[in-house]
């Protein structure tokens, strides 16, 4: 039973446009989550996260949205560019050790 | 080095040998943690260490896996009598403490034949 769910296996944006990655969580524990973004034969680089306390977390072009009750987390990307290209991975843990993924969503910016 | 390594990048081997997977984490991190990715999967956490605590190893998927952490740094996975099941990419993170920010290596790749 996947307990951290990312529905969009790939997601196509303009660059210069918003890009918006989902994830989805069913564990209500959880109350620490992450994104992380991987580029191919790389290990993935920590991108943001947010604690469970907050609804919003801002970092540059990176902003993440946590909805609770819906149990929902979002991933906002804006201006998108083409260097943005990765693996996107949502991650959520109760305590922030062992950490649960998504199975990632391809993120492709067109130039 | 800066940041986590991983030996070897790769690793092909034979349906019933051991391999072993080693990890470097970062100079100074307490923390470190092994998870694996299987294709189209998301990474699966396998097994924890913090400082001189007794490993959190409920996410081992069988008694093959086992992994130990001497003196505190270097981490070895060791599958043993490998499966083709078990093929994967084996990645290993550090943290400066429990519960901080998960630092990646860039993973090892395993193909059992």
């Amino acid at each position: 039973d996947q307990q951290v769910k990312q529905n969009s296996p790939s997601l196509s944006v303009q660059e210069g446009r918003i890009s918006i990655l989902n994830c989805d969580y069913t564990n209500s524990m959880f109350d620490y989550f992450l994104w992380y973004k991987k580029y191919p034969a790389e290990g993935p680089t920590f991108l943001i996260s947010i604690s469970s306390i907050k609804d919003k977390n801002e970092d540059g072009r990176f902003t993440v949205f946590l909805n609770k009750s819906a149990k929902h987390l979002s991933l906002h990307i804006v201006p998108s560019q083409p260097g943005d290209s990765a693996v996107y991975f949502c991650a959520a843990s109760e305590g922030g050790n062992k950490l649960v993924f998504g199975a990632g969503t391809i993120l492709r910016v067109k130039s | 080095g800066a940041g986590v390594s991983q030996s070897p990048s790769n690793k092909v081997t034979e349906k019933g040998k051991d391999v072993e997977l080693r990890c470097d984490p970062i100079s100074g991190h307490t923390a470190l943690y092994w998870y694996r990715q299987s294709l189209g999967q998301g990474l699966e956490f396998l097994i924890y260490f913090q400082g001189n605590s007794a490993p959190d190893k409920s996410g081992l998927p069988s008694d093959r896996f086992s992994a130990e952490r001497t003196g505190g740094s270097v981490s070895t996975l060791t599958i043993q009598r490998t499966q083709q099941e078990d093929s994967a990419v084996y990645l290993c993170a550090s943290s400066l403490l429990a519960g901080g920010g998960q630092f990646f290596g860039p993973g090892t790749r395993l193909t059992v034949l």
